[in-house]
């Protein structure tokens, strides 16, 4: 079965710096998208940023880019330039792109944002 | 807006009781997905239905159900609640059935069971 893990319940970063958010998943599979949500204090789940599992090139989005090493399984996300917006819960998320589409959910990590 | 409805936002209950949650897609999707949110068990699959059938179960209770309706919403019957039953429900929307299509969230409906 697949497992998604982020090991960073909670973090704190400087308004303006730049925080990364660490994510390891474990599968079988070789076909797969990874996934960052964001979780706002209102509670809409806001996709971040998506990887396909099959390219090597590191997804981009903007201020948020993430490091994506298959090999070693990991998904690590980076918020450049961070704002008091960016302050929520982030879920790293996996998906079977061989399955019937369910998504996995890391636990999440709180992210502060101190002005 | 990410096109999906869910009704109603909240909902309080008392231990025992049945509460129905609705959810409306995105117009053209075919596939909804049910997941629930919770301090215990975090944020965690609990059903998948395709244009009307059930397609995938994840940790979904035996005292839960759900079916899509020929329009294509879905409901989640949530029946002898308990206190572990408080959570935030979603309900997610997507094309087609399979991990290449996209899934959209709804707003969720937050549950407290009293």
């Amino acid at each position: 079965a697949q497992t998604v893990t982020q090991s960073q319940p909670e973090m704190s970063v400087q308004e303006a710096e730049t925080v990364t958010l660490s994510c390891t998943y474990d599968t079988s599979e070789s076909d797969y998208y990874l996934f960052w949500y964001k979780q706002p204090p209102s509670r809409q789940m806001i996709l971040v940023i998506r990887q396909e599992a099959y390219k090597q090139q590191n997804a981009t989005e903007n201020r948020f880019s993430v490091n994506f090493q298959k090999a070693a399984k990991s998904f690590s996300l980076k918020i450049s330039d961070s704002q008091l917006g960016d302050a929520a819960m982030y879920f790293c998320a996996y998906r079977s792109a061989e399955a019937l589409g369910k998504i996995i959910f890391g636990k999440g990590t709180r992210l502060h944002i101190l002005p | 807006d990410s096109g999906v409805t869910q009704t109603p936002k909240h909902l309080i209950t008392a231990t025992g009781q049945r509460v129905t949650l609705r959810c409306s897609p995105r117009s053209g999707d075919l596939s909804v997905y049910w997941y629930q949110q919770s301090l215990d068990q975090g944020l965690q699959f609990l059903i998948q239905y395709y244009n009307g059938e059930e397609r995938a179960k994840g940790n979904i209770l035996e005292r839960f159900s759900a079916q899509q309706f020929p329009d294509l919403h879905s409901e989640l019957n949530l029946s002898s609640l308990e206190l572990g039953d408080s959570a935030l429900y979603f309900c997610a929307s997507s094309v087609g059935i399979g991990g290449n299509y996209e899934q959209y969230f709804g707003p969720g409906t937050r549950l407290t069971v009293t």
